[in-house]
């Protein structure tokens, strides 16, 4: 296990196009989480599952986008009519019931 | 508002002199704090850690300081290495949000030879 794999690394999209990106967390971590970080900010926490289940949504998360982790290993990131705000690094992170928490090299998302 | 804040922006230090980063909170409920690099195009890479029960913790070249009273915590490197050259956040979690961090917005480091 090499660590939390995101796909793909970089994704350039048109204005109004719906995206998805997906994250394989590291095989044993049970927690799943997604943040988003802008240019000159942290990292901002978007969404949590615990195995399958959506524990925490963040109010950053809008109705355009939905996470799923539908057996409880790898998560899916869907935004639907993107915007250029939506524009960011978008980071998915694992751990076990909140040790080890381990990051992965993101996904840049450029909607043009 | 920002519930964790690093106001310096960049700090710049020589090779093998000390490296000082600070951080501040305002969430009294934080009870466990993390520090991280990053290098551009990269996931943040976990540094170490501390939790509010203790106020010192010492991982090799890395210190993390914590002053609870002050809502204050910092990260110590010495010697500072040119490898060490990157943004490195402060972040903070409740135990009540079950792994939630929160992040500031990063001090970028650069380390001259």
């Amino acid at each position: 296990d090499t660590g939390v794999s995101q796909n793909p690394r970089h994704k350039i999209t048109k204005r109004g196009q719906n995206v998805t990106f997906r994250c394989d967390p590291i095989s044993e971590h049970n927690r799943l989480y997604w943040y988003r970080q802008t240019l000159g900010q942290g990292p901002e926490f978007l969404t949590y599952f615990q195995n399958e289940a959506q524990l925490e949504k963040s109010r950053l998360l809008s109705d355009r986008f939905s996470a799923e982790r539908p057996k409880g290993s790898f998560s899916t990131l869907e935004i639907q009519r993107t915007e250029q705000g939506d524009s960011a690094m978008y980071l998915c992170a694992s751990s076990f019931e909140g040790d080890g928490y381990t990051f992965g090299s993101g996904t840049r998302l450029t909607v043009v | 508002d920002q519930q964790v804040k690093q106001n310096s922006p960049s700090l710049s230090v020589q090779e093998g002199r000390i490296s000082i980063l600070n951080c501040d909170y305002t969430n009294s409920m934080f009870d466990y704090f993390l520090w991280y690099k990053k290098y551009p195009a990269e996931g943040p890479t976990f540094l170490i850690s501390i939790s509010s029960i203790k106020d010192k913790n010492e991982d090799g070249r890395f210190t993390v300081f914590l002053n609870k009273s002050a809502k204050h915590l910092s990260l110590h490197i010495v010697p500072s290495q040119p490898g060490d050259s990157a943004v490195y956040f402060c972040a903070a979690a409740d135990g009540g949000s079950q792994g939630n961090l929160i992040f500031g917005k990063g001090t970028k480091l650069s380390v001259k030879p």
